[in-house]
């Protein structure tokens, strides 16, 4: 399979634990998307990288969380004290772009954040 | 930011009937883009269709561009049909709130 795969599926902690997910893009895509979707909602934009740079952040990432893609290739997205408010669905998306693309975004299955 | 409205937001159908989703959005784009959300919670990309129509089997979408919208077709629904529509515009893609299909046999 070579689409975008996250990991872990599911995730429930507790409070005020720190959270770390994976997301592995299809392996030609330069750049690599985070989203964050709550029941009932599309997805929102949280941030997004071209190869190992992230170019935009979201007014939604607090500085409890960051994200990172140190050889251009996975992303990792951690959470800090993790509140209840931060239970959603996290959505990791790739897309091949160079100038004049057709820059279709592919999604992974997410990751879904429970915190008790 | 740009604001996108999808209608209608239920949609109820009956296999083999035709449909039409909307999609409204504020201010000129230049990637407009549809996914269905499946029951499983799985996007997957329908169309990236900044102006213009395409086709693709049952599916078709047309944007017109310079009035703001974009418009889904399903033809002949089927049951695998039903999940979520979404509509998403913009460099980082703002997603309207979708539209929840129930296609029943």
């Amino acid at each position: 399979d070579t689409g975008v795969s996250q990991d872990p599926r599911h995730k429930i902690t507790k409070r005020g634990q720190n959270v770390t997910f994976r997301c592995d893009p299809i392996s030609e895509h330069n750049r690599l998307y985070w989203y964050r979707q709550t029941l009932g909602q599309g997805p929102e934009f949280l941030t997004y990288f071209q190869n190992e740079a992230q170019l935009e952040k979201s007014r939604l990432l607090s500085d409890r969380f960051s994200a990172e893609r140190p050889k251009g290739s996975f992303s990792t997205l951690e959470i800090q004290r993790t509140e209840q408010g931060d239970s959603a669905m996290y959505l990791c998306a790739s897309s091949l772009h160079y100038r004049g693309s057709n820059e279709k975004l592919f999604f992974g299955s997410g990751t879904q954040l429970s915190v008790l | 930011g740009i604001q996108v409205e999808q209608s209608p937001p239920d949609l109820i159908l009956q296999e083999g009937a035709n449909s039409t989703l909307r999609c409204n959005f504020s201010d000129s784009v230049n990637n407009l883009q549809w996914f269905h959300q499946n029951p499983w919670g799985q996007l997957i990309n329908l169309f990236y269709i900044p102006s213009g129509t395409k086709q693709n089997g049952r599916l078709s979408a047309t944007t017109v561009a310079t009035e703001r919208y974009s418009l889904l077709y399903i033809s002949s629904s089927q049951t695998t049909d039903s999940g979520v529509y979404f509509c998403a515009v913009g460099s980082k893609l703002t997603f309207g709130k979708g539209i929840t299909l129930s296609v029943r046999p």
